[in-house]
């Protein structure tokens, strides 16, 4: 079982690339949601779309922008990357956006120099 | 104020020990409750859920929950070294559609 599929695994930058991350569910989930990690700040919302074709900021959308480009897919993406980006990304899904747990991928290391 | 709280640790308790992980949490209207373990470089992972008040006990761990004093907790009885991970407790609030973490405590269980 997949689960939740996020690519690429590792990545580098240089500030002022861009890049998506992409990320997959094979769950059938409505919700999906992006978060960013970082040493001592736990678990921060980037974007999170409750169901297909909707989209909302969470707690530090600044820099990013994210497409729901289907049930299955949840693509994040930095159009002018900064060091302050450098991080760890974790896409999710759950059944839907209240009550429900949430199920991550494996995550995505980026760092940009 | 974090909307949701726990001490980073480390906590260390002994093989065979009861871990006790703590978390408060600012919304009242919280409605749902879920601890999550991460061990170093991977993902978080679900261990367990809570939406009522009370406890509930799945193995060897039990979550309790005190929504008067905006209180959840996870307990692990007889730890293992394989317990040793960082605890993220997690808060839905039901109206603003979001899963919030807190920053996590960190566990070593010592032989």
């Amino acid at each position: 079982n997949a689960g939740v599929t996020q690519t690429p695994k590792f990545q580098v930058l240089k500030t002022g690339q861009s890049m998506t991350l992409q990320c997959a569910q094979d769950m059938n989930h409505n919700s999906m949601y992006w978060y960013r990690q970082d040493p001592g700040m736990g678990l921060r919302l980037i974007y999170y779309s409750a169901s297909e074709g909707t989209t909302d900021k969470g707690e530090v959308p600044n820099g990013y922008n994210v497409s729901r480009l289907n049930k299955r897919e949840f693509s994040l993406r930095l159009e002018s990357a900064a060091p302050s980006q450098t991080s760890v990304y974790f896409c999710a899904s759950s059944v839907q956006t209240t009550d429900t747990e949430a199920f991550f991928g494996q995550g995505t290391r980026l760092t940009v120099v | 104020q974090k909307e949701v709280e726990q001490n980073s640790g480390p906590l260390s308790v002994p093989e065979g020990a009861i871990a006790s992980l703590n978390c408060t949490y600012s919304d009242r209207v919280s409605q749902s409750f879920f601890w999550y373990r991460q061990y170093s470089g991977k993902s978080p992972e679900l261990i367990m859920s809570i939406y009522s008040n009370g406890d509930k006990e799945d193995g060897r761990f039990t979550a309790q929950l005190n929504k008067a004093s905006q209180y959840v907790s996870l307990l692990i009885r007889d730890s293992q070294p394989s317990d040793s991970a960082t605890y993220l407790c997690a808060v839905n609030t039901g109206t603003a559609s979001k899963l919030t973490f807190g920053t996590g405590t960190r566990l070593q269980v010592t032989l």
